[in-house]
């Protein structure tokens, strides 16, 4: 099947800096990516649509200028958590379509200290 | 057995025992539905899928389930085995290329 690669994995960061995710698909080309947010012992939360060569879509709630989206190509969408804070500690995932079936990436742990 | 509360769901099954995950979806308009599982750490993984216009689709020990009527999909894991240990969701998509909508997620626990 497609692969979405995410990257990094895990990271860790002192409040008040900035984090950059991305998100790769890596054979197949999507004009659309999902970012979804998950919280321990919870389900996976839409935060944005991520659109390639336009602005973002975010779910009500989420702070567009805190989680930066760039969807530059039809390749790659970055996910920017600017001035971490530890609340927004959590488990990111993106997401793709190829033809009827959706790809996710690894997931990236973030943690802010 | 099967307990709710303030965390997920959580299933239990003895080795070699059937599983059934149950799952209410909330949009009637849902034409695509698919299971997940998810292992600590790591991003979900597909199971299996399931449209609207069919209510039950096998795979390898595994079935899906669907009753549009009443909302409900379910997850058959036969003779369950220790790898099969995860947190479970079922998925809800309308249209594809659109927002996946997940829903609360079950653990399954297998006892060897």
């Amino acid at each position: 099947g497609a692969v979405v690669s995410q990257h990094p994995s895990r990271v860790i960061c002192k409040s008040g800096t900035s984090v950059k995710i991305e998100c790769r698909s890596l054979d197949f080309q999507a004009t659309t990516m999902f970012w979804y947010r998950q919280f321990p012992k919870k389900s996976l939360m839409l935060m944005a649509t991520s659109n390639e060569g336009s602005k973002a879509t975010y779910e009500q709630g989420v702070e567009k200028d805190k989680f930066l989206i760039n969807h530059a190509s039809l390749t790659l969408s970055t996910l920017t958590v600017t001035s971490a804070h530890p609340e927004d500690s959590s488990f990111y995932i993106c997401s793709g379509w190829m033809n009827t079936e959706a790809f996710f990436g690894q997931g990236t742990r973030l943690t802010v200290v | 057995g099967e307990s709710v509360g303030l965390h997920l769901p959580t299933l239990s099954v003895q080795e070699g025992d059937n599983s059934i995950i149950n799952c209410a979806y909330s949009n009637s308009a849902s034409d695509y539905f698919i299971w997940y599982k998810q292992e600590s750490g790591k991003g979900p993984q597909f199971i299996i899928d399931i449209r609207s216009n069919m209510d039950k689709r096998q795979g390898q020990r595994v079935t899906v389930l669907l009753n549009k009527t009443v909302k409900h999909l379910s997850l058959q894991i036969a003779a369950t085995q220790p790898g099969d240990s995860a947190v479970y969701f079922c998925a809800e998509n309308r249209s594809g290329n659109t927002p996946l909508v997940f829903g609360k997620g079950t653990r399954l626990s297998v006892i060897a």
